[in-house]
């Protein structure tokens, strides 16, 4: 069935630094991908998306290629900030079957000012 | 444009009570998606309708865990008996194929269950 892999974490940075959390997938078809974010104590928002080869979503300085041949949507933003410090989750969606959202498992982010 | 609301967003029970979480998903969303998530892990599709039929709840646990969505609108989520492995955020969700909104799935703020 349909997965993603995200890179393990926790992950902690210095403000301004640059960050990558990188997401694989395993999926039949053409699925569209997501990055989701969720901040303490909140739900899920949807952070940025991609829904064909090569799009390239981006959002609040973040982005994330749709990479058909490595099967890949790794995160990045060149400069973090303190407010980014939140759980990243990667998320793909097929179009065949129900679409459903399938997560990864999730990435914690802190930035340290 | 309001967002996916829930009710109650924390519940504290005990092992082998009975808890129900209630769901009102942004009006028009044909689609409400309730997902599992446990602490440190992703979120888990429990069950999925459109409108008032079931899509999929392959991995809904139907010897404790029960959903409905009666009129196509709200849906409410029960757990009876509870188990200890239970205790998690249960998130809805809901989405619509419209051009304006691209079919996202937006999710509500969740409903936060510690089962002691």
């Amino acid at each position: 069935g349909d997965s993603v892999t995200q890179m393990e974490g926790p992950v902690t940075l210095s403000e301004e630094a640059f960050l990558t959390i990188n997401c694989t997938y395993t999926a039949t078809g053409y699925p569209s991908l997501f990055w989701y974010v969720q901040y303490p104590g909140e739900g899920l928002q949807l952070l940025l998306k991609a829904t064909k080869a090569d799009d390239k979503g981006s959002n609040k300085g973040f982005e994330a290629t749709y990479r058909k041949e490595t099967t890949s949507f790794h995160l990045e933003k060149g400069s973090v900030q303190v407010s980014d410090s939140a759980v990243y989750f990667c998320a793909l969606r097929n179009i065949q079957g129900a679409q459903k959202l399938v997560f990864g498992q999730g990435t914690r982010l802190t930035i340290n000012p | 444009e309001a967002g996916v609301a829930q009710s109650p967003r924390y519940k504290i029970i005990e092992k082998r009570q009975s808890v129900a979480f209630w769901c009102n998903p942004i009006s028009g969303h044909a689609t409400l998606y309730w997902y599992q998530q446990i602490l440190g892990q992703g979120p888990k599709l429990l069950i999925q309708f459109q409108n008032n039929g079931v899509v999929d709840d392959s991995q809904l646990p139907k010897d404790r865990f029960s959903a409905e969505r009666l009129k196509g609108v709200d849906s409410t989520l029960k757990i009876q008996p509870a188990k200890l492995e239970d205790s998690a955020v249960y998130l809805c969700a809901s989405s619509s194929p419209t051009v304006s909104s691209g079919n996202t799935i937006y999710f509500g703020e969740g409903s936060w269950l510690t089962v002691v």
